[in-house]
C-alpha cells in the first residue's frame, strides 16, 4: 500500500495568516491527491482532488499543488472557520490517507 | 441532493456481530461504488472496501478481509456492511463513502456511526 505521511499533527496559525499543510506519498501518485477537513464532531468534507481541482463550494482561499511524492494544501488567508483536522488521500491505486495535520487557531 | 443516512450507534459484546446499513437518496444507487471508512479515535481514516450495487461485486482492504462483508439492497437503495468478531480495536466511527462525479475523491459522506465494543 501507498504510505501518505504529514509530518506536522499540529500546526498553530492566525486568522488572517497564509498556512500550508504537506503530505509526502510513499511513491509517485502522479497528482492523484485529494484534501479533506474535518470539524469535531462532523464526517469529512472533500476539499481537494487531482491535487489541485477545487470541489464544488470550495472557497478559493483553499488551494492544493504538488506533483511526484510532495503536495501541499495552502489556506491564502485563515479564518476562524477553518479549525479543523486535514487530512489528505492518494486515490493512484486503493485509498490510503496521512495520519491527519490538526490546524490550531492562535 | 445526495444524502448518505447511516444508521445509529451500536453497543456490542467482544466477538459478536454487527451489521451497519447506509441508506442513499439523490441519485441513482446502482451506479455507484459505495465505499466503507473507518475512523478510530484519535485516529486517521482507513479504507475498508467498495461494493458495486449494480451487481454485487466488492473489494476489499487486505487489512479487513475476514472481518468485513459488503452487500447492498438495491430495493431500498441502501448498503450494508457487517463486521464480525469485534474487539475493543473496533470501536470506532465507520463511514459510507461515495466517490465524486469524477470518479475521484469522497465527495458524499453518511454522518458515521460509532461501534462501541463493551462486555
Amino acid at each position: 500500500d501507498i504510505v501518505m505521511t504529514q509530518s506536522h499533527k499540529f500546526m498553530s496559525t492566525s486568522v488572517g495568516d497564509r498556512v500550508s499543510i504537506t503530505c509526502k506519498a510513499s511513491q509517485d501518485v502522479s497528482t492523484a491527491v485529494a484534501w479533506y477537513q474535518q470539524k469535531p464532531g462532523q464526517s469529512p468534507k472533500l476539499l481537494i482532488y487531482w491535487a489541485s481541482t477545487r470541489h464544488t463550494g470550495v472557497p478559493d482561499r483553499f488551494t492544493g499543488s504538488g506533483s511526484g511524492t510532495d503536495y501541499t494544501l495552502t489556506i491564502s488567508s485563515v479564518q476562524a472557520e477553518d479549525l479543523a483536522l486535514y487530512y489528505c488521500q492518494q486515490h493512484y491505486s486503493t485509498p490510503t490517507f496521512g495520519g491527519g495535520t490538526k490546524l490550531e487557531i492562535k | 441532493e445526495v444524502q448518505l443516512q447511516q444508521s445509529g450507534p451500536e453497543l456490542v459484546k467482544p466477538g459478536a456481530s454487527v451489521k451497519i446499513s447506509c441508506k442513499t437518496s439523490g441519485y441513482t444507487f446502482t451506479e455507484y461504488t459505495m465505499h466503507w471508512v473507518k475512523q478510530s479515535h484519535g485516529k486517521s481514516l482507513e479504507w475498508i472496501g467498495g461494493i458495486n450495487p449494480n451487481n454485487g461485486g466488492s473489494s476489499y482492504n487486505q487489512k479487513f478481509k475476514g472481518k468485513a462483508t459488503l452487500t447492498v439492497g438495491k430495493s431500498s437503495s441502501t448498503a450494508y456492511m457487517e463486521l464480525r468478531s469485534l474487539t475493543s480495536e473496533d470501536s470506532p466511527v465507520y463511514y459510507c463513502a461515495k466517490l465524486g462525479d469524477y470518479d475521484v475523491g469522497f465527495a458524499y459522506w453518511g454522518q458515521g456511526t460509532l461501534v462501541t465494543v463493551s462486555a
